[in-house]
């Protein structure tokens, strides 16, 4: 069973509020992504990392910032939440040095609303 | 430019039928390739995953995979569904995991419901 953990799984909160969505693993992964998934739409990478101070944006533009300032911990800020940000939010990490275990291992996901 | 198309949104069969979910993958390197499967509101499960070696792999709860570097695809087969394999079903494409650069990107899913 993966050790990759969100919080919270659903929020509900007001437009203009600062939020921060929590991703930790277990594993000791260097590489670490957040998707973003709208009901029944593919996922869409937002941002990586693949090592503590490293982060990249991914294919989809985001208005939301990553940091990664320990290898465990991966949270994702929204400073100014917007009901356009209203969506599923799934965390992943995988391995780096091993060529044969680079699946991606998923969180429960984080399900936002923004009225 | 690496991309992952799932030609199918959306399928329906019967339980006890044999299904086939179709993934082609563009990959400028040997590909590494994933099906997961995602239970509403949850997260994303490893199925099977193909590295090299054998074109045919095997993977959790009845799942196979063949991969087809001539037809650049990665289909996922079923002999007998069961209702419990409704789900929404993603096809995923990597490179290797020591490249900085690489990412797993996914397909856009395939829906699958069973007909009682």
């Amino acid at each position: 069973e993966a050790d990759i953990y969100q919080t919270p799984r659903y929020l509900v909160i007001g437009t203009g509020k600062k939020i921060t969505l929590e991703c930790s693993q277990t594993m000791g992964h260097d590489k670490m992504y957040w998707y973003q998934q709208d009901p029944g739409m593919e996922l869409h990478l937002i941002h990586y990392s693949y090592g503590v101070n490293s982060t990249e944006k991914g294919d989809l533009s985001s208005e939301s910032t990553v940091s990664r300032i320990r290898t465990e911990h991966f949270p994702l800020t929204l400073e100014s939440a917007r009901p356009s940000h209203t969506s599923q939010y799934l965390c992943a990490s995988s391995e780096v040095r091993d060529p044969l275990n680079t699946e991606a291992f998923f969180g429960q996901g984080t399900r936002l609303t923004v009225v | 430019a690496q991309s992952v198309t799932q030609p199918d949104i959306h399928i329906t069969v019967s339980e006890g039928a044999s299904l086939e979910l179709r993934c082609n993958y563009s990959y400028g390197a040997t590909p590494y390739l994933f099906w997961y499967v995602q239970s509403p509101g949850q997260g994303l499960q490893l199925l099977l995953k193909y590295f090299s070696g054998d074109t045919l792999v095997q993977g959790i709860k009845g799942f196979e995979a063949e991969f087809k570097r001539s037809q650049s695809s990665f289909n996922l087969r079923k002999p007998s569904v069961h209702w419990s394999d409704a789900a929404e079903y993603f096809c995923a494409v990597g490179g290797k995991s020591y490249s900085s650069a690489s990412k797993i990107i996914f397909g856009s899913g395939t829906r699958l419901s069973i007909r009682p």
